[in-house]
């Protein structure tokens, strides 16, 4: 069954610092999302990605977040300047037809840890 | 707004009991209903989906769930369950148009005794 793969699967990184998650998402899916889960708190939107370009972005998706597909295959998540509350579990999905009855897949998950 | 409320954090049944989970959704329209679960290092496996017709929809596990449009409810059932079925289980909601962005509960852990 094909797979969305996130790596790394745990990242440790200093405040201030830039952190890039990145994610491999189903190779024929056109539809690219990043969620977060800080523990103990729901699964939250981040942003979603479409024909190369941001569809929608939540409140959480400021300026220090920033969304790449470089290459046709990965698609990563930027974080410029960490902060303690960026810690989370970061999850990376995408979609063949923008959800709906198609759905998601979900990747397993980069959990970030901002010490 | 759009809301989700998985109203017990934590559920404990014994191993050949029969399961529900509660999710209870605030949604302007109709909604798209999905329930995920997480086991640990996993990432979000879809269970299920409701998205219209038959109220009672059959998932992956031996799980389903039954949408009542009146309680604005999407219960998640098993009748046993097994010790593998241990995990975190979140319920989501999504429009039925444009992209959809799901709106996620805040999960219910479920632990299975011997």
């Amino acid at each position: 069954e094909p797979e969305v793969t996130q790596t790394p699967s745990h990242q440790v990184t200093q405040m201030g610092q830039e952190v890039i998650l990145r994610c491999v998402p189903i190779s024929n899916h056109l539809y690219f999302y990043w969620y977060r889960q800080i523990l103990g708190q729901k699964v939250e939107f981040l942003v979603s990605f479409y024909n190369n370009e941001i569809s929608e972005k939540s409140e959480i998706f400021d300026d220090q977040f920033s969304v790449e597909r470089p290459d046709g295959s990965n698609f990563t998540l930027k974080i410029r300047s960490t902060k303690l509350e960026d810690s989370a579990m970061y999850f990376c999905a995408s979609s063949a037809s923008g959800g709906g009855v198609a759905g998601y897949t979900f990747g397993s998950g980069t959990r970030l840890t901002v010490v | 707004a759009q809301s989700v409320t998985q109203p017990d954090i934590h559920i404990t049944v014994s191993e050949g009991a029969s399961l529900e989970l509660r999710c209870n959704y605030s949604y302007g329209a109709t909604p798209y209903l999905f329930w995920y679960v997480q086991s640990p290092g996993q990432g979000l496996q879809l269970l299920l989906k409701y998205f219209s017709g038959d109220t009672l929809v059959q998932g992956i596990k031996g799980f389903e769930a039954e949408f009542k449009r009146s309680q604005s409810s999407f219960n998640l059932r098993k009748p046993s369950v097994h010790w593998s079925d241990a995990a975190e289980y979140f319920c989501a909601v999504g429009p039925n148009t444009g992209f959809q962005k799901l709106v996620f509960g805040t999960g219910t852990r479920l632990l299975v005794s011997p």
